[in-house]
């Protein structure tokens, strides 16, 4: 089946650098996309959505990034902190679902 | 508000016995998720109960099983466990339209020996 993926497995960033996580998903039919942030030991907390109809949304210190062309999804992370590293994952839900299909997560180092 | 509960947080169980898990969702949500998380496969979706109603499920054999009161609160059980069913064991909160992330508990870790 479809699936959605990620480029990076890890990713190691100097404190203060902005960080790029990136997320490929095959279904065209996905209209809702979410990142979530899993540090060790707790369940994935959510960071922010997307919805197909817009390309980028902002958070604080964080935005998404939609390219539908090329079934792309990202997310920025600015002035990247120590208490950033932690596991991200990005998740699709196909369009008529109320599942979302979860990536395998890229795991981000921040180093002080 | 309060989180999303689950308990226990740990659990070692014997092979072939069987196990429960709990999970209290936020006030005013509906639907609860299960997943199975592990190191080689990730996040993978077991099942999901709205309103007491079992509304989706995922490739898990029958020896998963779950349900939910009317409290939205929700249980799942695994029965003759296996040591593959080691894992951390999520539970996802939501008001159940597709189009709101979830909220996670920090999971029940499950040890089978």
């Amino acid at each position: 089946g479809e699936s959605v993926g990620l480029h990076l497995p890890t990713l190691s960033v100097q404190e203060g650098d902005n960080s790029i996580i990136n997320c490929a998903y095959s279904n065209s039919a996905s209209d809702y996309f979410i990142w979530y942030k899993q540090e060790s030991g707790k369940g994935p907390q959510f960071i922010i959505d997307i919805r197909s109809n817009m390309d980028k949304r902002q958070g604080q210190r964080v935005t998404v990034l939609l390219n539908k062309t090329v079934k792309h999804l990202s997310l920025q992370i600015a002035a990247t902190q120590p208490g950033d590293s932690a596991v991200y994952f990005c998740a699709e839900r196909p369009g008529g679902s109320y599942i979302p299909t979860f990536g395998r997560g890229t795991s981000l180092i921040v180093h002080p | 508000k309060a989180g999303v509960t689950q308990t226990p947080r740990y659990l070692i169980k014997t092979r072939g016995q069987q196990v429960t898990l709990s999970c209290s969702p936020i006030s005013g949500h509906r639907s609860v998720s299960w997943y199975q998380q592990t190191p080689g496969q990730g996040l993978q979706f077991l099942f999901e109960y709205f309103s007491e109603t079992q509304r989706n499920k995922g490739n898990f054999p029958g020896r998963f099983s779950g349900r939910q009161f009317s409290n939205s609160r929700s249980e799942m059980n695994v029965s003759t466990l296996e040591l593959g069913d080691s894992a951390l064991y999520l539970c996802a909160s939501s008001l159940g339209t597709g189009m709101e992330g979830y909220t996670f508990g920090s999971g029940t870790r499950l040890t089978v020996v």
